[in-house]
């Protein structure tokens, strides 16, 4: 079965920076397009971007281009993201999720990461 | 990008029937038929409740219906039970690749 598996949460100091991992097993690593999706606390869940596990290729929602780079591990099947300049706006719980090949909804959910940003 | 608009809070009694609407503009909702409704209940991640406008993943129960109508799409549940009870967020491809989130509807069973 496809299980994403998050890293553990993060306390950060305002200008720093983090990087979250989403370890994916149960399917070809290859295959499924991974998003990163945010929730700030009491807040809607927020679309970051998306990568490409075969290629490599990124887009990047415009709000954090910039700051937010995706990145993949096709050793470990593991992706990364990773958010720059964070200030405590980014305090959010950070979620990876796959797609099925070829479908447009988010089927395959990670856990969360909760992202601290304090002075 | 700007959020899909959603009201705030819908409530129902138990057996009712409640409906979500969900606003976008036609480039997002209005522009393909991949519209798709989240549910997430306190500490959770979001689950799958509709995908494709209108399509229910196995293990979803009949009683969730989805629909679209130009640029608003609309979850439907009928006769609420008191699980329903949870945050709903609609969700639509954007083209290139990007999503646009609803800012989220709270559902209340009275």
């Amino acid at each position: 079965q496809v299980q994403l598996v998050q890293s553990g949460a993060e306390v950060k100091k305002p200008g720093a920076s983090v990087k979250v991992s989403c370890k994916a097993s149960g399917y070809t690593f290859t295959s499924y397009y991974m998003h990163w999706v945010r929730q700030a606390p009491g807040q809607g869940l927020e679309w970051m971007g998306v990568i490409n596990p075969s290629g490599d290729g990124t887009t990047y929602e415009q709000k954090f281009q910039g700051r937010i780079t995706m990145t993949r591990d096709t050793s470990t099947s593991t992706v990364y993201m990773e958010l720059s300049s964070l200030r405590s706006e980014d305090t959010a719980v950070y979620y990876c999720a796959a797609l099925t090949p070829g479908q447009y909804y988010f089927d395959y959910w990670g856990q969360g990461t909760l992202v601290t940003v304090s002075s | 990008q700007s959020a899909l608009t959603q009201p705030r809070s819908v409530s129902g009694s138990p057996g009712q029937s409640v409906t979500i609407s969900c606003t976008g503009t036609s480039s997002d909702v209005g522009g393909y038929n991949y519209v798709s409704w989240y549910q997430q209940h306190p500490g959770k991640a979001p689950r799958l409740m509709i995908y494709d406008v209108s399509k229910r993943p196995s293990g979803v129960p009949d009683r969730f219906s989805g629909s679209k109508s130009g640029n608003t799409a609309s979850l439907t549940i009928s006769g609420l039970q008191a699980e329903d009870e949870a945050d709903y967020y609609c969700c639509s491809y954007a083209g290139s690749y990007r999503r646009v989130f609803g800012g989220g509807t709270k559902v209340t069973v009275l």
